[in-house]
């Protein structure tokens, strides 16, 4: 079966960097996505990896290695408005989205 | 760009009634809209697939005949829940996709649907 395994739950300091992992096994691999869930809110894009090697977007990169089924988020200089589920989502080769479960990840000051 | 624009943003209803959501690219043509589900604190959960013009793909365990599913043109789709019950309560989301390959999916902000 298809699965993709984050963790369920992460805290990190303002300020600090996190790195969120995300695991996948699909019926082949045609990207995968990172999107950024508020509560109570619908998700937003944050990166899509296809090939392997790293993305940077501001203060946020994504890591792809398909050989090793593997993905992190890299969230630099922390703010509190990052408090979010990360979501992990993976396109398969019928281009299905397989979502994660979703990571909650929760800042302190 | 790539604005999904989703109404309701919430609802509440009596148990028995039917509620119709819309869903709607603004500016880029949708050829697939996907509708999610959502409980409290779990994942997205994919409903239904729907593409214009044609009958949408339900996944396993989604009442094809309780939520119905219409994608008349490249701009809308329509999820209605019908004779809905209390524990049809939840959040639903739409989603649309341009095409394939790195385009994402653009997200509505979401219905809360709560039925009484």
């Amino acid at each position: 079966g298809q699965n993709i395994d984050q963790p369920t739950e992460m805290t990190a300091t303002e300020g600090a960097i996190v790195q969120i992992n995300c695991t996948y096994q699909t019926s082949g691999f045609n990207g995968l996505f990172w999107y950024q869930q508020h509560a109570g809110e619908a998700p937003t894009f944050l990166s899509y990896n296809v090939l392997d090697g790293l993305e940077e977007k501001g203060r946020f990169s994504s890591f792809l290695s398909r050989s090793k089924g593997y993905s992190y988020l890299l969230l630099k200089e922390l703010q509190m408005k990052d408090s979010a589920s990360y979501l992990c989502a993976v396109r398969d080769s019928n281009y299905q989205l397989i979502w994660g479960a979703g990571t909650k990840l929760i800042i302190k000051p | 760009g790539a604005v999904v624009s989703q109404h309701p943003s919430w609802v509440i209803c009596k148990s028995g009634t039917s509620v119709k959501i819309e869903c709607r690219s603004l500016d880029f043509q949708a050829t697939t809209m996907f509708w999610y589900r959502q409980f409290p604190k779990q994942s997205l959960m994919l409903m239904a697939t729907s593409n214009e013009g044609s009958k949408a793909t339900y996944e396993q365990g989604v009442e094809k005949d309780k939520f119905l599913i219409n994608h008349a043109s490249l701009t809308l789709s329509t999820l209605t829940v019908t004779s809905a019950h209390p524990e049809d309560s939840s959040f639903y989301i739409c989603s649309a996709g341009s095409g394939t390959g790195a385009s994402p999916l653009h997200f509505g902000n979401g219905t809360r649907l709560t039925v009484t």
